[in-house]
């Protein structure tokens, strides 16, 4: 059974810093997604990793990937208050039959202080 | 991008009632979309995968009885939660997969926030 494991799960960070955070999963998988979620609201994509090596960056969000570890990175840089949300990861496996099955992290909820 | 609707985004209902919700794709055809719920301050648990034309696939512990999933045509999935119960009350997501695409991204409606009281 695939897990997938994000740390931190909490994070409170003052505007201007920077910080990395952890998507770790425990199966073959090469495609990794990243989701944003605000309170009430639904998923809203921000990465999409397909590849060993894979590097994204969006604003002030940079997403990475390393199959062999099996660990992806979404690294901020000088955060603003409107980073403020719950960051998904979800993975999905390697299995026979092509199936879509996306597994998620428990999600970390980032508050970002002025 | 492409744009998956539900409705209603919101519902209140008593408890015993059903509830259908509606899950859209309004400028694509999905044969695959999917069916999760969150309760609060949780993940997205996949309650089951529906297909186009074909029976859902139910993950497990989930009641194919009471979460009823059709997917009569290539835009449109509904889910409906028959006698509904408190426990019940959750965030329900819907998304789909461009058909005939790459399937590289799930593509998510706005939710639906179901109470039962």
């Amino acid at each position: 059974e695939l897990k997938v494991e994000q740390n931190p799960l909490f994070l409170s960070m003052q505007e201007g810093k920077n910080y990395t955070i952890y998507c770790n999963y425990s199966t073959t998988s090469d495609r990794l997604y990243w989701y944003r979620q605000d309170p009430g609201k639904s998923l809203e994509s921000l990465f999409v990793l397909l590849s060993n090596g894979a590097v994204k960056q969006e604003g002030r969000l940079m997403a990475s990937l390393d199959t062999k570890a099996r660990l992806s990175t979404l690294h901020i840089t000088a955060a603003v208050h409107d980073l403020s949300a719950t960051y998904f990861c979800a993975v999905l496996p390697k299995l026979q039959g092509g199936s879509e099955k996306l597994v998620f992290g428990k999600g970390m909820k980032l508050t970002v202080n002025p | 991008g492409a744009v998956v609707s539900q409705h209603p985004s919101r519902v209140i209902c008593k408890s015993g009632t059903s509830v259908k919700i509606e899950c859209r794709s309004l400028d694509f055809q999905a044969t695959t979309m999917f069916w999760y719920r969150q309760f609060p301050k949780q993940s997205l648990m996949l309650m089951a995968t529906s297909n186009e034309g074909s029976k859902a696939t139910y993950e497990q512990g989930v009641e194919k009885d009471k979460f009823l999933i059709n997917h009569a045509s290539l835009t449109l999935s509904t889910l409906t939660v028959t006698s509904a119960h408190p426990e019940d009350s959750s965030f329900y997501i819907c998304s789909a997969i461009v058909a005939g695409g790459s399937q590289e991204t799930q593509y998510f409606g706005p939710g639906t926030r179901l109470l039962v009281l």
